[in-house]
């Protein structure tokens, strides 16, 4: 089946401009994760959507980053006045749920985002 | 959550049997634990999970000794193709969130 599917898968834009990610889950997966991953800082968790829970935004690094998810499937992660150092591949990752049968999270490839 | 520990990278050659060992000395009751496999250019991809003793799959085996404060990760004769970035991790049953550390870069050589 469709794994998780992310748009644009690269993207490059000026320096204060604002730029959105689309990631699009797996079909009936309940949970949505965002990390980003660059040189420097490795691998990132962002934020975590979990049904109709208010999200986990306790990895965004600014106010600049926001995220949403409608009707608890596509994800959008915003990223507004973009700065030289958003630079990075931004991951979106789903799962079926968080529950006690642990299933993993499936990731798609990515949107790598260059700020010139 | 749970911090864990492994090598930087490891070399191997092609048919060899390779163990990533990984180090999560404060790995709670409900954690358990979870290895990716990341290509560049690519998502990480799950590789197996368990919560002790020992796992196997198709693709790697999973030992897990009964304290639970480390983890090995096994890959039988691996190839080219199994040159990747490995990562080790410790995963609270409750959110799934994964936290990475910086992974172990395998180099399988011909």
């Amino acid at each position: 089946g469709a794994g998780v599917s992310q748009s644009p898968s690269n993207k490059v834009t000026e320096k204060g401009k604002d730029v959105e990610l689309r990631c699009d889950p797996i079909s009936g997966h309940t949970a949505l994760y965002w990390y980003r991953q660059s040189l420097g800082q490795g691998l990132e968790f962002l934020i975590y959507f979990q049904g109709n829970s208010a999200p986990d935004k306790s990895g965004l690094p600014s106010d600049r980053f926001s995220a949403e998810r409608t009707g608890g499937s596509v994800s959008t992660l915003t990223i507004q006045r973009t700065q030289q150092e958003d630079s990075a591949v931004y991951l979106c990752a789903s799962r079926l749920s968080p529950g006690a049968d642990n299933q993993p999270q499936h990731f798609g490839d990515g949107t790598r985002l260059s700020i010139l | 959550l749970a911090k864990t520990t492994q090598p930087i990278s490891m070399d191997s050659y092609e048919g060899q049997e390779v163990n990533i060992t990984c180090s999560h000395n404060n790995i709670a009751t409900n954690d358990y634990i979870t290895w990716y496999q990341q290509f560049p250019s690519q998502g990480p991809r799950f590789i197996i999970q368990g919560y002790k003793t020992k796992v196997t799959n198709e693709v790697a085996s999973l030992f897990i000794p009964a304290d639970r404060k480390s983890s090995t990760l096994s890959l039988p004769r691996v190839s080219l193709s199994d040159t990747a970035v490995y990562y080790c991790l410790v995963v609270s049953s409750n959110t799934g969130k994964l936290i990475f550390g910086q992974g172990t870069t395998l180099q399988v050589k011909p």
